[in-house]
């Protein structure tokens, strides 16, 4: 099946300090890949869509200054988190859905670990 | 607009029992229906899904999950629990509209007792 690679597992980074997370899509190319966010013991919440060669689409409640998405190709899509906060630490996955109408699925990263110290 | 209620936040089994895990959706479209399994400080693993084909869909590791449209549900099942399925477990919704991204349950942690 389709593979999505996201780079760090984890990380752990100073308060005020910027990090960026990378999600490649390694055997299709994505125009669109979608971040999530997920808080200890709680479900994935959708951060942004990530289009390719276009600027990101944010859901409501999150800061599109603080969370910098970069689409540079069809299969690399990366987020920083600028000016990082303990209250930033969380799990971030990525993913990528197919292309094919009948067998639409999102494929996932592995998820990285921020932790803001 | 779509949504998904997973009922049970911890549910727990003996080894060996049967695993039911609750999945009720809301969709104006008809919906893509997945079930994914986490274990801890990993990403998503698809266990199996629904893309309005046969309702019965067979998964991975023994799950299947039946679509059915009159209950808008789509529980997650296995005959006979194994330690190793021990893990967090997450229903999600898309659609073949729109910009596709999913929408996901609550989630529910399953236990396996020895």
């Amino acid at each position: 099946g389709a593979v999505v690679s996201q780079h760090p597992s984890r990380v752990i980074c100073k308060s005020g300090t910027s990090v960026k997370i990378e999600c490649r899509s390694l055997d299709f190319q994505a125009t669109t890949m979608f971040w999530y966010r997920q808080f200890p013991k709680q479900s994935l919440m959708l951060m942004a869509t990530s289009n390719e060669g276009s600027k990101a689409t944010y859901e409501q409640g999150v800061e599109k200054d603080k969370f910098l998405i970069n689409h540079a190709s069809l299969t690399l899509s990366t987020l920083t988190v600028t000016s990082a906060h303990p209250e930033d630490s969380s799990f971030y996955i990525c993913s990528a859905p197919s292309m094919g109408r009948v067998n639409t699925e999102a494929f996932f990263g592995q998820g990285t670990r921020l932790t803001v110290v | 607009a779509q949504s998904v209620t997973q009922l049970g936040s911890h549910v727990s089994v003996s080894e060996g029992a049967l695993v039911l895990l609750r999945c009720n959706y809301s969709s104006s479209v008809p919906p893509y229906l997945f079930w994914y399994v986490q274990y801890p400080n990993q990403g998503l693993q698809l266990l199996l899904k629904y893309t309005s084909a046969a309702t019965l869909v067979k998964g991975i590791n023994g799950f299947e999950a039946e679509f059915k449209k009159s209950e808008t549900s789509f529980h997650l099942t296995k005959p006979s629990a194994h330690m190793s399925d021990a893990a967090e477990y997450f229903c999600a919704v898309t659609s073949d509209t729109g910009r596709r991204a999913l929408t996901f349950g609550s989630g529910t942690r399953l236990q396996v007792q020895p």
